[in-house]
């Protein structure tokens, strides 16, 4: 049974316009959530992080959102550049993942911006 | 470089192969991850040192699979008797420390070894 569920496979979004990236999961020990960035042929980059005691988190364009309550955190990325088509994947991590931090994927969803 | 490095990029295999995939982390990483990725799926943990000890090997599918880490800094997946369920593309990953929820615990990937099994 999938932990962290990226249930967009794809998005298709308009230069400029704002990128909603969706995850959900299900385990409550979850107390780390990270937003990686991969592009074809590379391994994930870290993008940004949010621990479970905060329910925002900002850095430059992108932005972090947790809710606890509902088991669900978003990244918004605004303005949307065409640089930013990747595969985004959700990851938490926690006592209820991973005594020793490591990481529960989401499947990812693959973000097109267009120009 | 500064980053997380994997070797080969990509290896082909003929089943009942033996493999073995090197990763050097980020210099003065503790922790050192392994993932295998298979196609359309996120990266799923496979094991876990902190320095030289392998401290959770949980995430291993089978005993044809075994990784090492002995000086604490380079790690080596070895997997036996390679099958084609094998294919996969295997990902490296290192942190300051592990555990927690600081800011040295986000773990940095390598580029990953693309494993081929036919």
């Amino acid at each position: 049974d999938q932990q962290v569920k990226q249930n967009s496979p794809s998005l298709s979004v308009q230069e400029g316009r704002i990128s909603i990236l969706n995850c959900d999961y299900t385990n409550s020990m979850f107390d780390y959530f990270l937003w990686y960035k991969k592009y074809p042929a590379e391994g994930p980059t870290f993008l940004i992080s949010i621990s479970s005691i905060k329910d925002k988190n900002e850095d430059g364009r992108f932005t972090v959102f947790l809710n606890k309550s509902a088991k669900h955190l978003s990244l918004h990325i605004v303005p949307s550049q065409p640089g930013d088509s990747a595969v985004y994947f959700c990851a938490a991590s926690g006592m209820g993942g991973g005594s020793q931090g490591n990481l529960i994927f989401g499947k990812g969803t693959k973000l097109s911006v267009k120009p | 470089g500064a980053g997380v490095s994997q070797s080969p990029r990509y290896k082909v295999a003929k089943r009942g192969q033996d493999v073995a995939l090197r990763c050097d982390p980020i210099s003065g990483h503790v922790s050192l991850f392994w993932y295998q990725q298979a196609l359309g799926q996120g990266p799923e943990f496979l094991t876990y040192f902190q320095n030289e000890a392998q401290l959770d090997k949980s995430g291993l599918p089978s005993d044809r699979f075994f990784a090492e880490r002995p000086e604490g800094s380079v790690s080596t997946l070895k997997i036996q008797r390679t099958q084609q369920e094998d294919s996969a593309v295997y990902l490296c990953a290192s942190s300051l420390a592990s555990g927690g929820v600081l800011a040295k615990n986000i773990q940095y990937f390598g580029a990953g070894t693309r494993l081929s099994v036919l």
